[in-house]
């Protein structure tokens, strides 16, 4: 069964750093490409960054370009998303989503982790 | 940047076929899907590459998609068919993009 988990989501002050990481279960991890996607309380789902399966290739939406940093282990099963400087506006629900082997949509998600952003 | 535009909520009677719509600029040149999300869950793929539905998805699930409009049909609504529905697309300009999401209520 493919199960992804993710942990690290806090309270943080603006400006702020976070690092957010989701540990994988039941596929080939190393084989996927993976994402992170946020969702801001009450509103619709956003692309935040992926990475390809060896780290060559990374992408971000413009708001958190700069700021944002994915990263993966794959000896760990591990996706990774550090933050910083954050803002009021990235706060969010952030799930960790594999993608499929199209790379065009995300076949399973996890149960997501709260970011807030607040002073 | 690509838009995805949905309806905010559409309405149906148990037993009966809901459509929900999302349109964006020459969408059927693309390949559209769909997530289903229920209150304080994750969301789940009902729908891939414009109609294929992936394992474990009840039939009654399906999808088209043509010219600027992409359709999730829902045939023979259910009480637990109720939930948000969002259409997602993949642009080389702006990468994933989803729609603005459209809640479906079975009266």
């Amino acid at each position: 069964e493919v199960q992804l988990v993710e942990s690290g989501g806090d309270l943080v002050q603006p400006g702020g750093s976070l690092r957010l990481s989701c540990v994988d279960s039941g596929f080939t991890f190393s084989s996927y490409w993976m994402s992170w996607v946020r969702q801001a309380p009450g509103k619709g789902l956003e692309w935040v960054a992926n990475i390809r399966q060896d780290e060559s290739e990374k992408y971000y939406v413009d708001s958190v370009k700069g700021r944002f940093t994915i990263s993966r282990d794959n000896a760990k099963n591990s996706l990774y998303l550090q933050m910083s400087s954050l803002r009021a506006e990235d706060t969010a629900v952030y799930y960790c989503a594999r993608q499929d082997g199209s790379v065009s949509y995300f076949d399973f998600w996890g149960q997501g982790t709260l970011v807030t952003v607040s002073s | 940047s690509y838009e995805l535009t949905q309806p905010p909520s559409v309405s149906v009677s148990p037993g009966q076929t809901a459509s929900i719509t999302c349109s964006g600029d020459n969408l059927g040149d693309k390949k559209a899907c769909w997530y289903q999300q229920k209150p304080g869950q994750s969301p789940v793929l009902v729908i891939y590459q414009n109609s294929k539905r992936p394992s474990g998805i009840p039939e009654r699930f399906s999808g088209s998609n043509s010219g600027n409009t992409a359709t999730l049909t829902i045939s023979g609504t259910q009480a637990m068919d109720e939930a948000d529905y969002y259409c997602q697309a993949w642009d080389i300009s702006t990468f994933y993009v989803f729609g603005t999401g459209t809640k479906v209520t079975v009266l």
